[in-house]
């Protein structure tokens, strides 16, 4: 199995909603990601959890919460989102291990917020 | 701050020619450097990546070149289909594999 799997494909919510992104995998990966990607723009890094420790937060607003429950589940929960955090939301993994630097994406979450 | 970035933002070439997309980077400590390919309604997908201590690497119908003298990365598609038509990103990371920063993206476009 070599999936990142995201669920849900597409998510329409209020700016006073709660909702949460889930992504597995089940590849024994150890590091995981959440990225943001705006139309016609490349992937922009979120957050990092290595060994199931947050690891890096590139300054994202604290509307967006990371949670990973174990090493293979990670999760976005998303409060009182913006208009402008409509965007697709990859979640992404690799074996964080030395000499390797390839990472599985899934398919993404396509997210509008109104 | 450091990052990562294309030249051409659209390349069109016809089916069975060889294809060039170029990326320019700036951070020397970047232990890999990366090709990513996405389609249309997809995530990224790993296409090749390249080690800093290397200048060639070759894949399946792909090759990346560095070059650190001036900081340059390409990748090269030879005989290119309809199905290479996509959006295509470098990207760099550390030796574990965390990726940090994507580049601007190029789409490739495929004659028929």
């Amino acid at each position: 199995d070599t999936e990142v799997t995201q669920t849900p494909k597409h998510l329409v919510m209020g700016m006073t909603n709660k909702k949460s992104l889930k992504c597995e995998q089940h590849m024994g990966h150890r590091a995981m990601y959440w990225y943001k990607q705006k139309a016609k723009k490349p992937p922009e890094l979120m957050f990092v959890y290595s060994y199931e420790k947050l690891s890096i937060n590139e300054s994202v607003p604290s509307r967006f919460s990371p949670e990973c429950p174990n090493s293979s589940l990670l999760n976005l929960h998303l409060h009182a989102l913006q208009p402008e955090d409509s965007a697709l939301y990859l979640c992404a993994s690799s074996p964080a291990v030395r000499g390797s630097a390839e990472a599985f994406f899934g398919q993404g979450t396509r997210l509008t917020v109104v | 701050g450091e990052s990562v970035g294309l030249h051409l933002p659209t390349l069109s070439v016809q089916e069975g020619d060889n294809s060039i997309i170029n990326c320019a980077y700036s951070n020397s400590a970047s232990d890999y450097f990366i090709w990513y390919k996405q389609e249309s309604g997809k995530g990224p997908q790993f296409i090749i990546d390249i080690r800093s201590n290397m200048d060639k690497r070759q894949g399946q119908r792909v090759t990346v070149l560095l070059n650190k003298t001036v900081k340059h990365l390409s990748l090269q598609i030879a005989a290119t289909q309809p199905g290479d038509s996509a959006v295509y990103f470098c990207a760099e990371s550390d030796n574990a594999g965390n990726m940090l920063t994507f580049g601007g993206g190029t789409r490739l476009m495929v004659k028929p």
